[in-house]
Protein backbone atom coordinates (compact mmCIF):
# COMPACT_ATOMS: atom_id res chain seq x y z
CA UNK A 1 0.00 0.00 0.00
CA UNK A 2 3.10 2.23 -0.41
CA UNK A 3 3.64 5.75 -2.30
CA UNK A 4 5.28 6.24 -5.12
CA UNK A 5 9.30 5.66 -4.29
CA UNK A 6 12.20 7.33 -5.88
CA UNK A 7 15.69 6.41 -5.32
CA UNK A 8 18.44 7.73 -4.54
CA UNK A 9 16.71 10.22 -2.72
CA UNK A 10 20.25 12.19 -3.11
CA UNK A 11 22.61 11.97 -5.97
CA UNK A 12 26.22 13.72 -6.11
CA UNK A 13 27.70 13.29 -9.58
CA UNK A 14 30.61 14.76 -10.97
CA UNK A 15 29.93 16.52 -14.64
CA UNK A 16 30.29 14.58 -17.24
CA UNK A 17 29.28 11.09 -15.58
CA UNK A 18 26.04 9.23 -16.32
CA UNK A 19 23.00 8.95 -13.73
CA UNK A 20 20.31 6.21 -13.15
CA UNK A 21 17.21 7.45 -11.13
CA UNK A 22 14.65 5.25 -10.34
CA UNK A 23 10.76 5.32 -9.59
CA UNK A 24 8.76 2.99 -8.78
CA UNK A 25 4.83 3.97 -9.18
CA UNK A 26 2.16 3.03 -7.08
CA UNK A 27 0.69 -0.64 -7.70
CA UNK A 28 -1.81 -0.39 -10.64
CA UNK A 29 -1.04 2.81 -11.92
CA UNK A 30 -1.05 2.85 -15.90
CA UNK A 31 0.35 6.44 -16.08
CA UNK A 32 4.07 8.24 -14.80
CA UNK A 33 5.44 11.19 -15.35
CA UNK A 34 8.67 12.57 -14.90
CA UNK A 35 9.13 16.13 -14.01
CA UNK A 36 12.07 17.98 -12.64
CA UNK A 37 12.44 21.42 -10.31
CA UNK A 38 15.51 23.51 -10.89
CA UNK A 39 15.83 26.14 -8.01
CA UNK A 40 12.96 28.47 -8.08
CA UNK A 41 11.75 27.12 -11.02
CA UNK A 42 8.34 25.73 -11.05
CA UNK A 43 7.68 21.41 -11.86
CA UNK A 44 8.37 21.09 -15.86
CA UNK A 45 7.38 18.04 -17.41
CA UNK A 46 10.06 15.77 -19.20
CA UNK A 47 8.37 12.42 -20.15
CA UNK A 48 4.81 10.87 -19.26
CA UNK A 49 4.44 6.89 -19.90
CA UNK A 50 0.71 5.66 -20.20
CA UNK A 51 0.30 1.97 -20.56
CA UNK A 52 1.82 0.78 -23.47
CA UNK A 53 1.48 3.56 -25.61
CA UNK A 54 4.47 5.35 -26.92
CA UNK A 55 5.70 7.77 -24.21
CA UNK A 56 5.05 11.40 -24.57
CA UNK A 57 8.88 12.62 -24.76
CA UNK A 58 8.18 16.15 -25.66
CA UNK A 59 9.75 17.67 -22.23
CA UNK A 60 12.78 16.06 -22.23
CA UNK A 61 15.47 19.23 -22.46
CA UNK A 62 18.09 16.91 -24.80
CA UNK A 63 19.39 13.74 -26.51
CA UNK A 64 21.48 13.47 -23.04
CA UNK A 65 17.94 12.41 -21.58
CA UNK A 66 15.84 9.04 -21.62
CA UNK A 67 13.59 7.45 -19.86
CA UNK A 68 12.42 3.98 -20.24
CA UNK A 69 9.60 1.84 -18.20
CA UNK A 70 10.06 -1.64 -17.85
CA UNK A 71 6.97 -3.89 -17.79
CA UNK A 72 4.49 -1.36 -17.26
CA UNK A 73 5.66 -0.87 -13.75
CA UNK A 74 9.05 0.77 -12.95
CA UNK A 75 10.66 3.61 -14.58
CA UNK A 76 14.17 4.66 -14.93
CA UNK A 77 15.39 8.13 -15.97
CA UNK A 78 18.79 8.19 -17.41
CA UNK A 79 20.94 11.36 -17.74
CA UNK A 80 24.14 11.01 -19.79
CA UNK A 81 26.96 13.14 -19.54
CA UNK A 82 25.65 14.99 -16.87
CA UNK A 83 26.22 18.84 -16.88
CA UNK A 84 25.86 21.41 -14.04
CA UNK A 85 22.56 22.64 -15.30
CA UNK A 86 21.24 18.98 -14.72
CA UNK A 87 21.18 20.06 -11.21
CA UNK A 88 17.87 19.79 -10.02
CA UNK A 89 15.24 17.76 -8.16
CA UNK A 90 13.76 15.36 -9.95
CA UNK A 91 10.40 13.68 -9.26
CA UNK A 92 8.36 11.15 -10.38
CA UNK A 93 4.37 10.80 -10.44
CA UNK A 94 1.82 8.69 -11.28
CA UNK A 95 -1.88 8.49 -11.81
CA UNK A 96 -4.77 6.04 -11.98
CA UNK A 97 -6.98 5.56 -14.20
CA UNK A 98 -9.73 7.97 -15.31
CA UNK A 99 -8.22 10.61 -12.99
CA UNK A 100 -6.65 13.53 -12.53
CA UNK A 101 -4.70 13.42 -9.47
CA UNK A 102 -1.04 12.39 -9.97
CA UNK A 103 0.86 11.21 -6.75
CA UNK A 104 4.45 12.11 -6.49
CA UNK A 105 7.44 10.59 -5.02
CA UNK A 106 9.26 12.60 -2.82
CA UNK A 107 12.02 13.03 -5.70
CA UNK A 108 15.78 12.67 -6.32
CA UNK A 109 17.99 15.33 -5.43
CA UNK A 110 20.64 15.57 -8.84
CA UNK A 111 24.07 17.41 -7.86
CA UNK A 112 26.23 18.03 -10.38
CA UNK A 113 29.55 19.35 -9.34
CA UNK B 1 5.83 30.72 -22.89
CA UNK B 2 4.20 30.17 -19.31
CA UNK B 3 0.95 28.65 -19.56
CA UNK B 4 0.05 28.50 -16.02
CA UNK B 5 1.60 31.62 -14.26
CA UNK B 6 1.44 32.06 -10.14
CA UNK B 7 2.77 35.56 -10.48
CA UNK B 8 3.50 36.31 -6.85
CA UNK B 9 6.32 34.02 -5.54
CA UNK B 10 5.31 34.31 -1.54
CA UNK B 11 2.77 35.21 1.03
CA UNK B 12 2.60 36.13 4.64
CA UNK B 13 -0.47 35.81 6.64
CA UNK B 14 -1.07 35.87 10.23
CA UNK B 15 -2.71 32.52 11.70
CA UNK B 16 -6.43 32.73 11.47
CA UNK B 17 -6.67 34.83 8.86
CA UNK B 18 -7.43 34.53 4.95
CA UNK B 19 -4.93 32.93 2.40
CA UNK B 20 -5.43 33.67 -1.17
CA UNK B 21 -3.07 31.89 -3.44
CA UNK B 22 -3.99 33.37 -7.73
CA UNK B 23 -2.84 31.60 -10.32
CA UNK B 24 -3.53 32.84 -13.94
CA UNK B 25 -3.49 30.38 -16.93
CA UNK B 26 -3.44 31.03 -21.06
CA UNK B 27 -4.24 28.10 -22.54
CA UNK B 28 -8.31 27.82 -23.05
CA UNK B 29 -8.01 24.42 -23.26
CA UNK B 30 -7.77 23.65 -19.99
CA UNK B 31 -10.54 22.14 -18.40
CA UNK B 32 -9.73 20.62 -15.14
CA UNK B 33 -7.50 22.54 -12.45
CA UNK B 34 -5.80 21.29 -9.29
CA UNK B 35 -3.63 22.73 -6.53
CA UNK B 36 -0.45 20.95 -4.63
CA UNK B 37 1.14 21.33 -1.49
CA UNK B 38 4.42 20.89 -1.04
CA UNK B 39 6.39 20.58 2.04
CA UNK B 40 10.59 20.59 1.76
CA UNK B 41 12.21 17.36 1.15
CA UNK B 42 8.81 16.02 0.01
CA UNK B 43 6.83 15.35 -2.91
CA UNK B 44 3.77 17.73 -3.63
CA UNK B 45 0.49 15.90 -2.35
CA UNK B 46 -2.68 16.84 -4.52
CA UNK B 47 -4.99 19.44 -2.44
CA UNK B 48 -8.14 19.93 -3.89
CA UNK B 49 -9.00 20.57 -7.76
CA UNK B 50 -11.66 22.22 -9.41
CA UNK B 51 -13.46 21.28 -12.97
CA UNK B 52 -13.81 24.01 -15.55
CA UNK B 53 -18.13 23.25 -15.45
CA UNK B 54 -17.76 24.74 -12.11
CA UNK B 55 -16.67 27.75 -10.64
CA UNK B 56 -16.40 26.81 -6.86
CA UNK B 57 -15.13 23.89 -5.30
CA UNK B 58 -14.64 23.61 -1.43
CA UNK B 59 -12.90 21.40 1.19
CA UNK B 60 -13.04 22.09 4.72
CA UNK B 61 -10.82 25.12 5.11
CA UNK B 62 -9.90 25.19 1.16
CA UNK B 63 -12.09 26.53 -1.71
CA UNK B 64 -11.34 27.26 -5.12
CA UNK B 65 -12.52 29.50 -7.27
CA UNK B 66 -12.55 29.69 -11.02
CA UNK B 67 -13.23 32.84 -13.04
CA UNK B 68 -13.01 30.89 -16.61
CA UNK B 69 -13.61 34.39 -18.46
CA UNK B 70 -10.34 35.88 -16.66
CA UNK B 71 -8.67 32.86 -16.71
CA UNK B 72 -7.74 33.38 -13.07
CA UNK B 73 -8.63 30.86 -10.47
CA UNK B 74 -7.83 31.21 -6.49
CA UNK B 75 -7.44 28.96 -3.67
CA UNK B 76 -8.72 30.14 -0.30
CA UNK B 77 -7.71 28.64 2.55
CA UNK B 78 -9.98 29.79 5.98
CA UNK B 79 -8.70 30.15 8.88
CA UNK B 80 -4.66 29.63 8.07
CA UNK B 81 -2.84 27.39 10.15
CA UNK B 82 0.79 27.37 10.72
CA UNK B 83 0.75 23.56 9.37
CA UNK B 84 -0.24 25.16 5.79
CA UNK B 85 3.36 26.58 5.34
CA UNK B 86 4.42 25.53 2.12
CA UNK B 87 5.00 25.99 -1.33
CA UNK B 88 1.74 26.17 -3.33
CA UNK B 89 1.33 24.82 -7.08
CA UNK B 90 -1.02 25.36 -9.39
CA UNK B 91 -1.60 22.79 -12.02
CA UNK B 92 -3.88 22.70 -15.17
CA UNK B 93 -4.94 19.86 -17.70
CA UNK B 94 -6.74 19.14 -20.74
CA UNK B 95 -9.53 17.32 -21.48
CA UNK B 96 -9.60 13.68 -20.65
CA UNK B 97 -8.36 12.33 -17.58
CA UNK B 98 -4.34 11.09 -17.64
CA UNK B 99 -3.55 14.26 -19.73
CA UNK B 100 -0.65 15.89 -19.03
CA UNK B 101 -0.48 18.73 -16.30
CA UNK B 102 1.12 22.07 -17.01
CA UNK B 103 2.13 23.71 -13.55
CA UNK B 104 2.99 27.13 -12.02
CA UNK B 105 6.47 28.20 -10.73
CA UNK B 106 4.57 28.05 -7.09
CA UNK B 107 3.91 30.51 -4.35
CA UNK B 108 5.44 29.78 -0.86
CA UNK B 109 3.11 30.65 2.05
CA UNK B 110 4.27 31.27 5.29
CA UNK B 111 1.71 31.12 8.03
CA UNK B 112 2.58 33.18 11.14
CA UNK B 113 1.38 32.04 14.87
Amino acid sequence: GAGVSQSPSNKVTEKGKDVELRCDPISGHTALYWYRQSLGQGLEFLIYFQGNSAPDKSGLPSDRFSAERTGGSVSTLTIQRTQQEDSAVYLCASIGTASYEQYFGPGTRLTVT
Amino acid sequence: DQQVKQNSPSLSVQEGRISILNCDYTNSMFDYFLWYKKYPAEGPTFLISISSIKDKNEDGRFTVFLNKSAKHLSLHIVPSQPGDSAVYFCAASGTGANSKLTFGKGITLSVRP
